[in-house]
């Protein structure tokens, strides 16, 4: 079975200063791995992905993430927060799994950046 | 522009109502899902639909049924069975496989569920 897990339930962090939210996955096989950035009331939204290839990815809005196979974690950075940035993120894995790529969703970490 | 479109946004059940919740989506993805967020939770799996005419049950399908007669289509109803169904109801579809282009999901904007 796969699972995530972001082991924070939110991450404070002052305007300008670098951020780092946590993702550590399980899976059997080679994982996709994912995050999704949600605003209140909205769906989620694509943020970025890995597949395969260089394990540093960027993606929208100046995010990106390492993925690091060793420690089985994808942590999402940025290194210039902006009080825009807060919201809720998501890190879901996809793999494989009884036939079917059915993805696995952490529980989500609340961002909040100060002013 | 290509999506996936979820009404109504908001909606008010009363208690014993069977409601139905719309997704449609024009990305032509074969896969679609439907997906409960409480606080807290995250999102956790209620049904999901790989093609036309079938459809499997997620980790919390009890009090929910739903249809896939469109590839464009996959209905959610909240029965009275569901004993409780306030939250946030998200809808997405993506490929059905895995590849290279696989962007995982494409999520609607999502109704919210209230029973009065």
């Amino acid at each position: 079975a796969q699972s995530v897990a972001q082991p924070e339930d939110q991450v404070n962090v002052a305007e300008g200063n670098p951020l780092t939210v946590k993702c550590t996955y399980s899976v059997s096989g080679n994982p996709y791995l994912f995050w999704y950035v949600q605003y209140p009331n909205r769906g989620l939204q694509f943020l970025l992905k890995y597949i395969t290839g260089d394990n540093l990815v960027k993606g929208s809005y100046g995010f990106e993430a390492e993925f690091n196979k060793s420690q089985t974690s994808f942590h999402l950075k940025k290194p210039s927060a902006l009080v825009s940035d807060s919201a809720l993120y998501f890190c879901a894995v996809r793999a494989l799994s009884g036939g079917s790529y059915i993805p696995t969703f952490g529980r989500g970490t609340s961002l909040i950046v100060h002013p | 522009d290509g999506g996936i479109t979820q009404s109504p946004k908001y909606l008010f059940r009363k208690e014993g109502q069977n409601v139905t919740l719309s997704c449609e989506q024009n990305l032509n993805h074969d896969a679609m899902y439907w997906y409960r967020q409480d606080p807290g939770q995250g999102l956790r799996l209620i049904y999901y639909s790989q093609i036309v005419n079938d459809f499997q049950k997620g980790d919390i399908a009890e009090g929910y049924s739903v249809s896939r007669e469109k590839k464009e289509s996959f209905p959610l109803t909240v029965t009275s069975a569901q004993k409780n169904p306030t939250a946030f109801y998200l809808c997405a579809s993506s490929i059905a496989g895995q590849g290279l282009m696989d962007y995982g999901y494409t999520f609607g904007s999502g109704t919210r569920l209230t029973v009065v």
